[in-house]
This record gives structure tokens, C-alpha cells and sequence, in this order.
């Protein structure tokens, strides 16, 4: 089945600086690879996701890219600010299998 | 936008009792839903697929005799977590599925929308 790595597991950044998160899947007929926000007792927020016929996309101060040789994908947070501090989840999906497969997601803190 | 509601939100219970998780996609069909369960500080995990009009499907590791669930119409899913022990303490999530593109192609893809979670709290 497929296996999402997702690095780092914890990540501070000052306020107004970039931060990166990185993800590795295993399946290579995956297509799909969402990218969840997750506040203290709530449920994902899905905030940007990608298929794999793009390469890149973007939506304001954030963005994702793909790598579909490599296997892996990225989420860019530009110009970060406190209400970014939550916890992120990639995810990957698709070809025969529709589940999707969580990485053990990553908490941002943004110190003002 | 897709919502997805999850009755309750919070419950707490005595070892030996049975709770039951509702999950109702508000303003679309979903013919496949998830649960997921996920312990503090750790990534959702996948219990079952709940398909409408048919037996769920259980991840590896997931007792089906000990976690219900019961798919009975396009819009409601529950999931019942019977003979609760403590260890059985955890926030449980479910999703609601969309499809899109065209299925079996490679263009299709599955959106999965997520409910609010019920913590259960087990004593």
C-alpha cells in the first residue's frame, strides 16, 4: 500500500519568513495530494491540493509542488503570520486506491 | 461548499457501554465515507471504508466486531464503538467522499471532506 513520509515533524519559523514542508509517497499511481491545516481539537482544514498532471500550483501565500519522478511533493507557506501555528497533513491518493494515506503531519509555530 | 456534520461532538462514557458516532454529509450523496481515529500528537489513522449498502471495509488491526458500522443511506454513516474500554479514548474523525473526473481514468480523484470529530472519553 502506499507510505507518506512527511519531514519535519516540528518547524518554527519567525514571523514574516517562509516555511517548507516536505513529502515523500510510495505508490506511483497516486494522483491526488491534498494538504490539511489542523487547529487544537478540530477537524482537517483542506487548504491547497494538487494532481498529478501539475506541477505546481499556488493560492496566495501558499503553494505546493509536485515532483511526480521523485515521488515527492512540497507545501511553501510565504510570509508567515500567527494564525498560520496549527498542524499540517499531507496526504496522497488515487490510481486504484481512493483512500488516503496521511503523513504524521508537521507542527508549524510562528513566532510572532 | 461540501459539509459534513458528526453527532456528538464529545462524550464521555463508562468501560463496558456502547457509544454511537453519527457522521451526515449536509448538502451532497456520498456513497463512500471514512472513519478515521487519531490519538494526541498523532496523524489520522484509517479504521474502515463504509460503503452505502454494504459491508465496511476494516483497515488491518481494526477489530469489525468491536467498531460498527452501518452505511444505510447516501447521507449517514455511524460508527459504534461497542464494549468501550479506556484505551478506546481517542478523537474520531469521519470524511465524506466526492468524486471527480471520470472514474477508473486517470483523471479522477476523490475529494474527501472532513466531519468536526467526536472526542470520546472513556472511563
Amino acid at each position: 500500500g502506499e507510505n507518506v513520509e512527511q519531514h519535519p515533524s516540528t518547524l518554527s519559523v519567525q514571523e514574516g519568513d517562509s516555511a517548507v514542508i516536505k513529502c515523500t509517497y510510495s505508490d506511483s499511481a497516486s494522483n491526488y495530494f491534498p494538504w490539511y491545516k489542523q487547529e487544537l481539537g478540530k477537524r482537517p482544514q483542506l487548504i491547497i491540493d494538487i494532481r498529478s498532471n501539475v506541477g505546481e500550483k499556488k493560492d496566495q501565500r501558499i503553494a505546493v509542488t509536485l515532483n511526480k519522478t521523485a515521488k515527492h511533493f512540497s507545501l511553501h507557506i510565504t510570509e508567515t503570520q500567527p494564525e498560520d501555528s496549527a498542524v499540517y497533513f499531507c496526504a496522497a491518493s488515487g490510481g486504484s486506491n481512493y483512500k488516503l494515506t496521511f503523513g504524521k503531519g508537521t507542527l508549524l509555530t510562528v513566532n510572532p | 461548499g461540501a459539509v459534513v456534520s458528526q453527532h456528538p461532538s464529545r462524550v464521555i462514557c463508562k468501560s463496558g457501554t456502547s457509544v454511537k458516532i453519527e457522521c451526515r454529509s449536509l448538502d451532497f450523496q456520498a456513497t463512500t465515507m471514512f472513519w478515521y481515529r487519531q490519538f494526541p500528537k498523532q496523524s489520522l489513522m484509517l479504521m474502515a471504508t463504509s460503503n452505502e449498502g454494504s459491508k465496511a471495509t476494516y483497515e488491518q488491526g481494526v477489530e469489525k466486531d468491536k467498531f460498527l458500522i452501518n452505511h444505510a443511506s447516501l447521507t449517514l454513516s455511524t460508527l459504534t464503538v461497542t464494549s468501550a474500554h479506556p484505551e478506546d479514548s481517542s478523537f474520531y474523525i469521519c470524511s465524506a467522499q466526492t468524486n471527480h473526473g471520470t472514474s477508473g481514468t486517470s483523471s479522477s480523484y476523490n475529494e474527501q471532506f472532513f466531519g468536526p470529530g467526536t472526542r470520546l472519553t472513556v472511563l
